[in-house]
């Protein structure tokens, strides 16, 4: 069974430029979260997704970055007109149900954004 | 809002020793769960170890142990035989049992073990 699947592990993009980046969940997961990792910081929840619905974004900022969870396919985390204040390491982690336990703490390996 | 504090910025063991990471927690709910993740220096998140807060026993996982006291609301992690692979950075995380898992982390520990 293969674990939540992110890529591109790393991804650069020029000031302006859009990036997206995917996640495959566990099979049998339904539950996508993202969090952003600043430099010598720690992860910080972005935005909860099931599929096809954007449970919890409180975390997203208002404007340039929005996620998708679609029926079929990855989850897609998008950042239109990229900065170079986002450059992050974005992880993502899959959960097959509500309620919290250590079944629903795997992340992904991380996509390493750096803005150019 | 829940915070996660972790006060101790570096942390340096000699190798076969056993080593304390700190972590408080600071929530008024009562049903949650804590998380010790290590992020080596290839950067991905791997998970160590898991406390409910309905759990009786402290958790156990290999050379890990979480000590876990829920009335000083501290969830210290304990490294037993410290190995030269167990250096990385280590964070604490909270999620409140509200039905999905929204992770709340802690500005981490930079453990170093020396041969």
């Amino acid at each position: 069974n293969a674990g939540v699947m992110q890529n591109p592990r790393h991804l650069v993009r020029r000031r302006g430029q859009e990036a997206r980046l995917r996640c495959s969940p566990m099979k049998g997961h339904s539950h996508v979260y993202w969090y952003r990792q600043l430099p010598e910081e720690g992860l910080k929840f972005m935005v909860y997704l099931q599929k096809e619905n954007i449970i919890d974004e409180s975390g997203m900022p208002k404007e340039r970055f929005s996620a998708e969870f679609p029926k079929e396919g990855p989850s897609i985390l998008r950042i239109q007109q990229v900065v170079r204040g986002d450059s992050a390491a974005y992880f993502c982690a899959s959960s097959p149900r509500l309620g919290v336990g250590d079944t629903e703490a795997f992340f992904g390996q991380g996509t390493r954004l750096t803005v150019v | 809002a829940q915070k996660i504090t972790q006060t101790q910025p570096g942390m340096f063991v000699q190798e076969k020793e056993a080593v304390t990471l700190d972590c408080t927690y600071d929530t008024s709910d009562q049903s949650y769960g804590l998380f010790w993740y290590k992020q080596p220096s290839s950067g991905e998140m791997i998970f160590l170890i898991y406390q409910g807060s309905y759990d009786e026993q402290n958790a156990t996982e290999g050379r890990y142990s979480l000590n876990f006291q829920k009335a000083r609301k501290s969830a210290n992690l304990v490294i037993s035989a410290s190995q030269l692979g167990d250096s990385a950075m280590y964070f604490c995380a909270f999620a409140m049992n509200t039905g999905f898992q929204k992770l709340v982390f802690g500005t981490g520990t930079r453990l170093l073990v020396s041969p």
